[in-house]
């Protein structure tokens, strides 16, 4: 079964305590992306990566760092977490075939940041 | 700032009527369009792209797009109250960035 897993779902954690989300899909896919869901603002891209060792800046990076080491993961990292980063937090993984694209994203991670 | 805008809605439309979900973008370069669906609680689905203006079919679904215009609309035929979601509208505006509008609610009421 295809399917984007991210770990943890849940998370509540003080202010500047680094933590690290994960993401992994299973579909071999070459292009991941991090969004951030907020109330009235939709979604925002934070990072994305077109492949392994490839990544690059969406519109909400500060604060966030990234890293793909392998194909099918692709953490998002928080090393000084701060208030304003309380969100829900999305991973999504993609193909490009010709004209036709595939994505899938993971169940979503909430975020609380004290 | 590259900009994606919707009408928060709700949008409320009788089972069996053509739901219509407009979306405005203000980059020229986008060349790629979407369209997703989020019901409450749950992660966005899929469920058009575009890329050339006109139409495209999908089942109950038909996405517009007028580049010229700055204008991508989704249409809904004979809407079921399971179709009633927020409905999200992206663009690429190069690269592989994608900027999402805040989306529009859709109620289908039976």
């Amino acid at each position: 079964e295809a399917q984007v897993t991210q770990n943890p779902r849940y998370l509540i954690t003080v202010t500047g305590k680094k933590l690290t989300v994960t993401c992994s899909q299973n579909m071999n896919h070459e292009y991941m992306s991090w969004y951030r869901q907020d109330p009235g603002l939709g979604l925002r891209q934070i990072y994305y990566s077109m492949n392994v060792e490839v990544t690059d800046k969406g519109d909400v990076p500060e604060g966030y760092k990234v890293s793909r080491k392998e194909k099918r993961n692709f953490p998002l990292i928080l090393e000084s977490p701060s208030p304003n980063q309380t969100s829900l937090y999305f991973c999504a993984s993609t193909s490009l075939s010709g004209n036709q694209e595939t994505q899938y994203f993971g169940p979503g991670t909430r975020l609380l940041v004290l | 700032q590259k900009e994606v805008e919707q009408n928060s809605g709700p949008l409320s439309v009788p089972e069996g009527a053509i739901a219509s979900l407009n979306c405005t973008y203000s980059d020229r370069g986008s060349q790629s369009f979407f369209w997703y669906r989020q019901y409450s609680g749950k992660s966005p689905e899929l469920i058009m792209s575009i890329y050339s203006n006109g139409d495209k079919e999908d089942g109950r679904f038909t996405a517009q797009l007028n580049k010229a215009s700055q204008y991508v609309s989704l249409l809904i035929r004979d809407s079921q109250p399971s179709d009633s979601a927020t409905y999200l509208c992206a663009a690429n505006p190069g690269g592989f960035k994608t900027i999402f509008g805040a989306g529009t609610r859709l109620f289908v009421k039976a």
